[in-house]
């Protein structure tokens, strides 16, 4: 069974940082590119960062450029992503998904959030 | 920056066709994939590239596309399929993917 589970959430002030991981099981970690995916309360999906099989390729969302960074480490299966000089609206759910070997696949796991409170 | 338009909202009573729609100016270009989320869960994969369903998604659920829209049908309506329904596209011209807003399926 794969099981996706992301950590690290939490309340912090705005300015803040924070680190989420997320950690795979029942899957080969490194042949599957990874997402980080948020919600925000009461809102849509929004994707966040992608980061292909060998970190080679990393692309984000421009809301959040320059202030976070993903990264993975495919001997621990673990996805990672640092989250800089928060703001409020970064308040969310963020959920960790898989995507396949390539950008358009479709995201066929997900772990089930970590929800990042930002205080102003 | 390229995005993906779907209604907010769907209402159906139980046995009817339920259709959402998908709507994007580069939509042809790349397969469109379709998630159904319930409150307080992640998002369930329930149709990809265009119209496959994942293992263990009922029949009922289909995907096509054409033209600028892609669309999620859902035969034969229950209760449970009340969920807010997602679609998502890879846009290579941005290296974005990207969500539509979701639709909120409510059964009458």
């Amino acid at each position: 069974e794969v099981q996706l589970v992301e950590s690290g959430g939490g309340l912090v002030k705005s300015g803040g940082s924070l680190r989420l991981s997320c950690s795979a099981s029942g899957l080969t970690f490194n042949t599957y590119m990874m997402n980080w995916v948020r919600q925000a309360p009461g809102k849509g999906l929004e994707w966040v960062s992608a980061i292909s099989t060998s970190s080679s390729y990393i692309y984000y969302a421009d809301s959040v450029k320059g202030r976070f960074t993903v990264s993975r480490d495919n001997a621990r299966k673990s996805l990672y992503l640092q989250l800089n000089n928060l703001r409020a609206d970064d308040t969310a759910v963020y959920y960790c998904a898989t995507s396949g070997r390539g950008y358009e696949e479709a995201f066929e796991y997900w772990g089930q959030g970590t929800l990042v409170t930002v205080s102003s | 920056s390229y995005a993906l338009t779907q209604p907010p909202s769907v209402s159906v009573a139980p046995g009817q066709t339920a259709t959402i729609s998908c709507g994007g100016d580069d939509i042809g270009s790349k397969s469109v994939h379709w998630y159904q989320q319930k409150p307080g869960q992640a998002p369930v994969l329930v149709v990809d590239n265009d119209g496959d369903r994942p293992s263990g998604i009922p029949e009922r659920l289909s995907g096509s596309k054409s033209g600028n829209t892609a669309t999620l049908t859902i035969s034969r309506v229950e209760a449970g399929d009340e969920a807010a329904y997602y679609c998502q596209q890879w846009h290579s011209g941005s290296d974005h993917v990207v969500f539509g807003g979701g639709t909120k399926l409510t059964v009458l």
